[in-house]
């Protein structure tokens, strides 16, 4: 289809292994976001891309997250020695403008389960 | 203090009726507001944006922009069983590069 892409949809996994989420946006878009949503809250932001530029960051973001654009298309958000916080939705969305200014385009999420 | 804080809910309504969503936001330098749509275990979906102070309608929403007052709320006329499911509030302010979401109000129309 022509949506944002997520994947796996579901991944389950040992505390202290290591996890990487797959993103492709639409095609051309330029802004792309990640999202952590744990159950009954919002989507927690946690990084942007514009291109293949990482320009903004959460400050609440633990060192174990990276997250890379490494052409500007399809992105990637590794989690290194899980733990049980971070099991939640995390959401990847894109939208065809620079900074964020038009709509933004969501992934259908990839569910993560730190046991 | 929270930056975009919205009620949880849930909130009830009866069919037909006007169901009305606030949210409320510390940034000043906001530009742009969002109402996303969240079916339980879905991904958000786009309902409305507004830019401008006022209100914008879109058939049976209308989103209402207050700068001053940093207030931005969604109503939803002729509410049906399928508007039941959990709305968010996001806001931009266009020079920080992140959208930042509410926690939703859970919304449940009743038939």
């Amino acid at each position: 289809g022509a949506g944002v892409s997520q994947s796996p949809s579901n991944k389950v996994t040992e505390k202290g292994k290591d996890v990487e989420l797959r993103c492709d946006p639409i095609s051309g878009h330029v802004s792309l976001f990640w999202y952590q949503q744990a159950l009954g809250q919002g989507p927690e932001f946690l990084t942007y891309f514009q291109n293949e530029a990482q320009l903004e960051k959460s400050r609440l973001l633990s060192d174990r997250f990276s997250a890379e654009r490494p052409k500007g298309s399809f992105s990637t958000l590794e989690i290194q020695r899980t733990e049980q916080g971070d099991s939640a939705m995390y959401l990847c969305a894109s939208s065809l403008t620079a900074l964020g200014l038009g709509e933004l385009f969501f992934g259908e999420g990839s569910r993560l389960t730190v046991l | 203090q929270k930056e975009v804080e919205q009620n949880s809910g849930p909130l009830s309504v009866p069919e037909g009726a006007i169901a009305s969503l606030n949210c409320t936001y510390s940034d000043r330098g906001s530009q742009s507001f969002f109402w996303y749509r969240q079916y339980s275990g879905k991904s958000p979906e786009l309902i409305m944006f507004i830019y401008s102070n006022g209100d914008k309608e879109d058939g049976r929403f209308t989103a209402q922009l207050n700068k001053a007052s940093q207030y931005v709320s969604l109503l939803i006329r002729d509410s049906q069983p399928s508007d039941s499911a959990t709305y968010l509030c996001a806001v931009n302010n266009n020079y920080g590069q992140n959208f930042v979401f509410g926690p939703g109000t859970r919304l449940s129309v009743l038939p």
